[in-house]
């Protein structure tokens, strides 16, 4: 039940772009994506809907594909910030519960 | 405006003892959940309150137990604590409408 993430870790330099796939065994209602730094709460990025996706940050936008049951997160020209742990939380229909993927690491080195 | 605060930030407890941590939802919103986070795994959903009644649940046992209060601030209770009740507990808040999820710090509990 838990959506898994594609890949499990990412390194980077700055600059360079990166995709982070999640995929769900179930149908979704919403896709959220949070980025964890250590140590650190899980911070909210954006969340997409069925039928429609919102951009919540520049360079950093995602893709919702309803029927597949997966979204990607796309991170462009990364910079150093941009480093830490990034999870995928998925909502089913008829349930408010938030489903946390397996997480992805991301590093950017200078 | 404050954000989602936690309180205590990190706690040791004896196994067999019982635990409340508290949480203050991001001011206007209504709904709180609680998560469990264990070293290097992501949040797992234990319960959701709205409205002062437990409105989700996640796979967890009845040692876990809650509650909301009419200003909507929120607390967790782990009676018999087990040493792999250790984690980070995450509470969340959130509006009915839009549903993206604002954590708290967090509250890192270590059963000894």
């Amino acid at each position: 039940q838990q959506p898994v993430q594609s890949p499990q870790a990412v390194i980077l330099r700055e600059g360079e772009d990166a995709v982070i796939n999640c995929s769900s065994s179930k149908a979704l209602y919403s896709v959220h994506w949070y980025r964890q730094k250590h140590g650190e709460a899980p911070v909210f990025l954006m969340i997409l809907l069925k039928g429609g996706e919102q951009k919540g940050h520049e360079k950093i936008s995602a893709s919702f594909n309803e029927k597949k049951q997966q979204s990607s997160l796309y991170l462009t020209a990364s910079q150093l910030s941009y480093s830490g742990t990034y999870f995928c939380g998925t909502e089913g229909y008829n349930t408010d519960k938030l489903i946390f993927g397996t997480g992805t690491r991301l590093q950017v080195f200078p | 405006d404050a954000g989602v605060t936690q309180s205590p930030t990190h706690l040791i407890k004896t196994r067999g003892q019982q635990v409340t941590l508290r949480c203050s939802p991001k001011s206007g919103h209504d709904t709180v959940s609680w998560y469990q986070q264990a070293l290097g795994q992501g949040p797992q959903f234990i319960f959701q309150y709205y409205e002062e009644e437990e409105r989700q649940r996640g796979n967890f046992p009845d040692r876990f137990s809650g509650h909301q209060f009419p200003n909507y601030s929120s607390e967790l209770n782990v009676n018999a604590l087990l040493l792999g009740d250790s984690a980070l507990y995450l509470c969340a808040s959130s509006l009915p409408d839009f549903r993206a999820a604002f954590f708290g710090q967090g509250t890192r509990l270590t059963v000894v």
